[in-house]
């Protein structure tokens, strides 16, 4: 069964430090995601990424984050400079058509962050 | 305003009872569609069934089924005779069709928590 991987499973950092998630989607998927789910709360979507460039993102997504696809098989989320607040479990997903809004999403097993 | 709403936080339940997750969604389009994912203790979201706007039949598989109702813009997911390994928090979502090309955004619940006591 294919699965979506993420590196690190979990990740301790300083406030103000940068910090890279590192995702391996399936391999014949176009559409990639990141998600993120504060400790007990809902999972909200951050980002969007097809064709090599950001198709959506939401109001969470500031200046502070940025994603690329560097070598057509890892997708990366960066923080420049992490708060408190973004202590969070960081989901990658992937997937396949274009159909859309139809997508089934399969998840990673998702990095936890932890911002001190 | 929620587009998915959960109201139960967490069940406890019996092993073997049924138990029902529910799930209310709101949006505007005619096309949507809808999603539950398990989350296990492991961390992990795992996804177990879609269904589009226009496909109204409920939906069994094994020991789970859906029922969706546009009447009342519901969808919930139903355990019969629960296991001890069904423990999890349950997420509804809701995607919206938005084009071709732009991939799509989950619009999550909150999550419920189930526990089943052996």
């Amino acid at each position: 069964e294919p699965e979506v991987t993420q590196t690190p499973s979990h990740q301790v950092t300083q406030m103000g430090q940068e910090v890279i998630l590192r995702c391996v989607p399936i391999s014949n998927h176009l559409y990639f995601y990141w998600y993120r789910q504060i400790l007990g709360q809902k999972v909200e979507f951050l980002v969007s990424f097809y064709n090599n460039e950001i198709s959506e993102k939401s109001e969470i997504f500031d200046d502070q984050f940025s994603v690329e696809r560097p070598d057509g098989s890892n997708f990366t989320l960066k923080i420049r400079s992490t708060k408190l607040e973004d202590s969070a479990m960081y989901f990658c997903a992937s997937s396949k058509n274009r159909e859309s809004g139809a997508n089934v999403l399969t998840f990673g097993a998702g990095s936890r962050l932890t911002v001190l | 305003a929620q587009k998915v709403t959960q109201a139960q936080t967490e069940i406890s339940v019996v092993e073997k009872e049924d138990v029902t997750l529910d799930c209310v969604y709101e949006t505007r389009d005619t096309t949507y569609y809808l999603f539950w994912y398990k989350q296990p203790p492991s961390g992990e979201l795992v996804f177990l069934i879609r269904r589009n706007s226009f496909d109204e039949q409920n939906e069994i598989s094994g020991r789970y089924s859906w029922n969706f109702q546009k009447s009342t813009s519901s969808f919930n997911f139903t355990i019969t005779a629960s296991q001890v390994v069904d423990s999890a928090v349950y997420f509804c979502a809701l995607s919206e069709a938005q084009g071709l090309g732009t991939g799509n955004q989950f619009y999550f619940g909150t999550g419920t928590s189930l526990t089943v006591i052996p």
